[in-house]
């Protein structure tokens, strides 16, 4: 089945310091969407992304949908304490616009030290 | 407040036991969806719902069961013929009158086993 590639794995940075992850996919999407998990908690909606190209930024967040469809990347500036958290890229593809279903990537565990 | 209800937050079963995790919904959203998340892994589909009295098996669906008698619930049993059900599951909902609406999260369940 589709699969997508998040990286890195995991990050350990100093406050201030910024931040890029991505994602890539072996097939196309119409959807790029990167959510923020929180301890115990669910994914929160962080960017939606819905067409190629598209550059988004909300606050010190910018997330950008890739040219070729197949991928996308989350970049965080300034970082601070609270940024903390497991960061989910998920797509969807053209054959699940009726359905609304979503592949995730694995997350990319983001650890900030003051 | 407009949201995503699951509860419990915390479930424990006995071996051959059937439990029922509860996840409401008032926002009105038309689909539903069952993750399974496992430490260091993405969201697994289980189960997703586009409509009331209707529903479909995602990528893990062996050893789970739904039903979606109303718009706004859609509990998940996980029977005694899953044999590793120790896992974070997450209810998501989304709105179908624009296909690409994002989907958004409750906070989960943590279910572990006696």
């Amino acid at each position: 089945g589709q699969q997508l590639n998040q990286s890195p794995q995991s990050m350990f940075i100093q406050e201030g310091e910024d931040v890029s992850m991505n994602c890539t996919s072996s097939s196309i999407f119409n959807t790029w969407l990167w959510y923020k998990q929180d301890p115990g908690e669910g994914p929160v909606l962080l960017i939606a992304l819905y067409k190629a190209g598209e550059l988004t930024s909300n606050g010190r967040l910018t997330a950008q949908f890739g040219i070729t469809r197949k991928d996308s990347f989350l970049n965080i500036s300034a970082s601070i304490p609270s940024d903390v958290g497991i960061y989910f890229c998920a797509g969807r593809d053209p054959g699940s616009s009726n359905t609304g279903k979503l592949i995730f990537g694995q997350g990319t565990t983001l650890q900030v030290k003051p | 407040d407009g949201g995503i209800t699951q509860s419990p937050k915390y479930l424990f079963r006995k071996e051959g036991q059937n439990v029922t995790l509860s996840c409401e919904q008032n926002l009105n959203h038309d689909a539903m969806y069952w993750y399974r998340q496992d430490p260091g892994q993405g969201l697994r589909l289980i189960y997703y719902s586009q409509i009331v009295n209707d529903f479909q098996k995602g990528d893990i669906a062996e050893g789970y069961s739904v039903s979606r008698e109303k718009k706004e619930s859609f509990p998940l049993t996980v029977t005694s013929a899953q044999k590793n059900p120790t896992a974070f599951y997450l209810c998501a909902s989304s709105a179908r009158d624009r296909v690409n609406q994002p989907q958004h999260f409750g906070d989960g369940t943590r279910l572990s086993i006696l």
